[in-house]
């Protein structure tokens, strides 16, 4: 079974600029995540979509955040501009189950983005 | 807000020691999850727990879910190279849409 891929795995930019993330979640999962993930910390969920609708989208920084997940398959995450605090590794995960429902989460390689 | 703290932030073991994570919510869980990170990987789920006072074990690792359940625990015996990396809990931000947030998580060292 393949899993969550992810693109690119690595990403440098100025701050100011654009970027944009790709996620490819597991075959028939109904659930894709993304999360931030800072050095030292744990995984910060920044939304949250269940098949192509969001669920949870409250710790998006919406002003600057955009993201969607077109026919309830692919996702794609995008900052514009980007921050220096935007410096992190970008997780996309991706589980079966609806909410409320079992969800053992899947995730990606991750992105890893640097701004400069 | 929800915060899920956890407890120690770093431990460092010689191999063939015992290590216990532990993992405190501020309301109530309804399902707690434990994940494994190793050094440049992503989280890998380990278990979850739904039931008060539920114990389960994989091997040397034992969950526990706190009769209350804010809590949760993990307990490595004898722990091994293999068991580097950070664990992490994670509990649903609310019940009913089960979006998870993760613990601060504890790094493990194992000296051999």
């Amino acid at each position: 079974e393949a899993g969550v891929a992810q693109s690119p795995r690595y990403k440098i930019i100025e701050k100011r600029q654009s970027v944009a993330f790709w996620c490819n979640p597991i075959s028939g999962h109904a659930t894709l995540y993304w999360y931030q993930q800072i050095l030292g910390q744990g995984p910060k969920l920044l939304i949250q979509f269940q098949n192509n609708g969001v669920v949870d989208d409250s710790q998006l920084p919406k002003d600057r955040f955009s993201a969607e997940r077109l026919k309830g398959v692919d996702s794609t995450l995008k900052i514009q501009p980007a921050k220096l605090e935007d410096s992190a590794v970008y997780l996309c995960a991706s589980s079966f189950g609806l909410a409320g429902n079992y969800n053992e989460q899947f995730f990606g390689p991750g992105t890893r983005l640097t701004v400069l | 807000g929800q915060q899920v703290m956890q407890i120690p932030q770093y431990q460092h073991v010689q191999e063939g020691e015992d290590f216990t994570t532990y993992c405190n919510s501020s309301t109530t869980l309804s399902n707690i999850q434990w994940y494994k990170q190793r050094p440049g990987g992503h989280p890998v789920f380990l278990i979850q727990l739904v039931k008060s006072g539920e114990v389960k074990k994989q091997k040397r690792l034992t969950f526990q879910f706190g009769e209350a359940k804010k809590n949760s625990s993990l307990h490595i015996t004898a722990t091994q190279t293999t068991d580097v990396g950070t664990y992490f809990c994670a509990g649903p931000m609310t019940s009913g849409t089960y979006k998870y947030i993760f613990g601060t998580g504890t790094r493990l060292k194992v000296l051999a």
